[in-house]
């Protein structure tokens, strides 16, 4: 499973779109790049998934170039509940059997 | 998407006893992942549960230590042995969203080892 690098830390004010990028330089040609939110107390949960070009929600954007190599979270419009970790997933979904390795993920926090 | 219920929430327990974490889901599922979380870290997979074979364990993690059940395709146990106050963390199962690449989580079982 490929590995991942986030920042550890980014802080936002309300209403400002975040952008957490995540470095995947061994993503292999069938891995799939997925992003997952945890607040405190609570378990991961799933937030977008994507392969190549853009992908958007009514939670998210994932952006990833042509190369692959890199993946970036968008959050439009920011409140104080979205402050929370970010994990940024790659692998092969199908050939792991699903098994997801997190990264040491992304802690936002929001500010009024 | 399915829908994970963890049992307990949370418990102290004493060192050298053993507790037993369940996992219901509401669908049937083929694969149940089991992770630990400890205090200010991020997850790690303890094992991937079977149905109908023993579980698969990854680096670091031994049956004897955290034996898991698979009777069925909605349930799991994870049970955590001859506990010591290094395993106190937060576990947590997981299981395939459906639809997509993603996988949903039970809320955890906060354990603290006295």
């Amino acid at each position: 499973l490929a590995k991942t690098t986030q920042p550890i830390s980014m802080d936002s004010y309300e209403g400002q779109e975040v952008n957490i990028t995540c470095s995947h330089n061994n993503i292999a040609t069938n891995d799939y790049i997925t992003w997952y939110q945890q607040f405190p107390s609570q378990g991961p949960r799933f937030i977008i998934q994507g392969y190549k070009t853009k992908v958007t929600n009514e939670v998210a954007s994932l952006f990833i170039p042509a190369d692959r190599k890199s993946s970036t979270l968008s959050l439009p419009r920011v409140s104080l509940s979205d402050t929370a970790v970010y994990y940024c997933l790659v692998g092969d979904m199908d050939t792991n059997a699903g098994k997801s390795t997190f990264g040491d993920g992304t802690t936002l926090t929001v500010k009024p | 998407s399915a829908v994970i219920s963890q049992k307990p929430s949370r418990d102290i327990c004493q060192r050298g006893t053993s507790l037993t974490i369940q996992c219901q889901v509401d669908s049937q599922v083929t694969m149940m992942f089991w992770y630990r979380q400890q205090p200010g870290q991020s997850l790690t997979l303890i094992a991937t549960a079977n149905q109908g074979s023993e579980a698969t364990y990854e680096s670091g993690f031994v049956i004897d230590k955290f034996p898991i059940s698979r009777p069925n395709l909605t349930f799991s146990t994870l049970t955590v042995s001859n506990m010591s106050p290094e395993d106190s963390s937060i576990y947590l199962c997981s299981v395939p969203l459906g639809g997509s690449y993603g996988y949903t989580f039970g809320s955890g079982t906060r354990l603290t080892v006295v």
